[in-house]
Parts: structure tokens; sequence; C-alpha cells
């Protein structure tokens, strides 16, 4: 199975912050990589597919990027409803694995 | 509009097996995948496997090979998730979900979740 880490696991920020998230594969996976946010009692809600895509719908102070192994998830101003777990996702081969999720605190 | 909606919570007890449903709405049942993922309270995101609606099949996760099954019902636009010998780590919401359009890797419609409480 493919392995996901991110890092970091938990971050404290403020409103207004710009925040980097990174996901590592443990296994080239191209660019078969989603990014969800999760907010407390709710459903994940996809943020950007594709390792890039933007999901319509989201803000676009989402941005992701990368391929191959190491991909990042930027909230460039973060807003009162980004304070959330985010998770990535590879979509290359089964099982469909997640990493193990970073929760943005304030 | 694309729905996904899933049956109530469920109390079972250690050994016992559960079933989860999820009917899908407003497309072509048979044109998407549909994935069961569960969570664990406080913990992460778990992908526990995919059918096929249209011809049934069904890749599962290999921690869960042997104690679960994925069916449908064309006929109803419904899939089923059954999860046999419970035990308390079995404790977690389920959800199913399908990507947004049919060339997309990605899971963008969710149901909205079933809690399966393993208790004795």
């Amino acid at each position: 199975d493919i392995q996901l880490t991110q890092s970091p696991s938990f971050l404290s920020a403020s409103v207004g912050d710009r925040v980097i998230i990174t996901c590592r594969a443990s296994q080239a996976i191209s660019s078969y990589l989603a990014w969800y946010r999760q907010r407390p009692g709710r459903a994940p809600e996809l943020l950007i597919y594709a390792a890039s895509t933007l999901q319509s719908g989201v803000p676009s102070r989402f941005s992701g990027s990368g391929s191959g192994t190491e991909f990042t998830l930027t909230i460039s101003s973060l807003q009162p409803e980004d304070f959330a777990t985010y998770y990535c996702q590879q979509l290359f081969t089964y099982p469909f694995t997640f990493g193990p999720g970073t929760k943005v605190d304030i | 509009q694309v729905q996904l909606v899933q049956s109530g919570a469920e109390v079972k007890k250690p050994g016992a097996s559960v079933k989860v449903s999820c009917q899908a709405s407003g497309y072509t049942f048979s044109t998407y995948l549909l994935h069961w993922v569960r969570q664990a309270p406080g913990q992460g995101l778990e992908w526990m496997g995919i059918i096929n609606p249209s011809g049934g099949t069904t890749t599962y996760a290999q921690k869960f090979q042997g104690r679960v099954t994925m069916t449908r019902d064309t006929s109803t636009s419904t899939v089923y998730m059954e999860l046999s010998s419970l035990s308390s780590e079995d404790t977690a919401v389920y959800y199913c979900a399908r990507k947004n359009f049919v060339e997309s890797r990605n899971l963008y419609y969710w149901g909205q979740g079933t809690l399966v409480t393993v208790s004795s």
C-alpha cells in the first residue's frame, strides 16, 4: 500500500496567516492527489484534486502543487472557517489511502 | 442534484454484523463507482473499498478483506456495505462517496455518514 505522511500534524495559526501543509507519498503517484477540509461533525469537503485543480466553488485562497511524491496545500489567508483538519488522499492505486491529517487550530 | 443518502445510526454487539445503505439520486447510478470511507471517533479517514454499480465488481482494502461485503441494488440505486465480526475498533462514522466527474479521481459527493457503535 502507498503510505502518505503529512506535516505538520498540528499547527497553530491566526486569521490572515499563510499556511502550507505538505503531503509525501511512499512512492510516485503522478498527480493523483486530492486535498480535503473537514470541519467538526461534518463530512470532508473536496478542495483540490489532480494535485492542483481547484474544485469549483472553493475559494481561491486554496491552492495545491506538486507531483510524484511531494505535494503542498497552501492557504494564502486563513479565514475563520478554515480552522479544521486537512487530509490528503492518493487516488493512483488501490487502496486509495489518506494521510493522517493536519489539524489547523487557532 | 446529486445526493447520497445513508441509513441511520446502528448499535451492535461485538461479533455481530452491520449493513449500511447509501441511496444515490440525481444522476445515472451505473455511471460512477461508489467508495466507502470510515472515521473512528477522533481519528482520521480510512478508505475501505469501492463498488462498481454497473457490474457489481468490488475492490476492498486488504485490512477489511474477508470481513466486508459491498453490494448494490440497481432497482433502487442503492449500494450496501456489510461489515461482519464487529469489534469496538469498528465504532466509527461510515461514509459513502463518489467523484465529481467521470474523468476525474476524487471524492466530491459524500453521504451524511452513518454512526455505527459497537458495544456490549
